[in-house]
């Protein structure tokens, strides 16, 4: 039982370049959100989606897109990485948005040169 | 001022003894509170779970909410050098979506 996955674990963009931050869940959960951490900042909330076909914005959304491809997946975009994306991006589930807590994955390191 | 505040440490404490971790909040509103351990380089680990105020034991841990100071606390017992980690605490006042974390403290446990 992975619990959450997500892919890729690290990466390097150049300033302007895009991608896309993939994330799975296997534990049925209705609800998906991804978060970044920085130093000193504690973790931030991008977009959540509390249920499948929806999305809402966080804290922090500027710069990023969102996409709740089914009930497992939720992908996070960047269309032009700036520097200031540099962080550790975390995804996380869980069964609603009062239920139960989240469960987190194991992040993504994202550098932006 | 920070809506949670906890002390980034390091704290540093020998094998066996008791620790006590500690968030201070502002937003009376808060409710749900949460204790993770996250360890260099993995994500955050669910390790208690309280609804509203009084005391919760799992294990080695015990969490303890006292809603009246707008305090809460994880206690480890019998403490391991597995135990070194960044201890992040979180609260909520109406659901997750709205989840305010603390900026962690690091544990470091000596054998």
């Amino acid at each position: 039982n992975a619990g959450v996955t997500q892919t890729p674990k690290f990466q390097v963009l150049k300033t302007g370049q895009s991608m896309t931050l993939q994330c799975a869940q296997d534990m049925n959960h209705n609800s998906m959100y991804w978060y970044r951490q920085d130093p000193g900042m504690g973790l931030r909330l991008i977009y959540y989606s509390a249920s499948e076909g929806t999305t809402d914005k966080g804290e922090v959304p500027n710069g990023y897109n969102v996409s709740r491809l089914n009930k497992r997946e939720f992908s996070l975009r960047l269309e032009s990485a700036a520097p200031s994306q540099t962080s550790v991006y975390f995804c996380a589930s869980s069964e609603g948005l009062v239920r139960s807590p989240l469960h987190f994955g194991n992040g993504t390191r994202l550098t932006v040169t | 001022q920070k809506e949670v505040e906890q002390d980034p440490g390091p704290l540093s404490v020998p094998e066996g003894a008791i620790v006590s971790l500690n968030c201070t909040y502002s937003n009376s509103a808060f409710q749900y509170f949460m204790w993770y351990r996250q360890y260099s380089r993995k994500g955050p680990e669910l390790l208690m779970y309280t609804y509203s105020s009084g005391n919760k034991e799992d294990g080695r841990f015990t969490a303890q909410v006292d809603k009246s100071s707008k305090y809460i606390s994880l206690f480890i017992r019998d403490s391991q050098p597995s135990d070194s980690a960044t201890y992040l605490c979180a609260m909520s006042a109406h659901g997750f979506q709205k989840l305010v974390f603390g900026t962690g403290t690091r544990l470091l446990v000596s054998p």
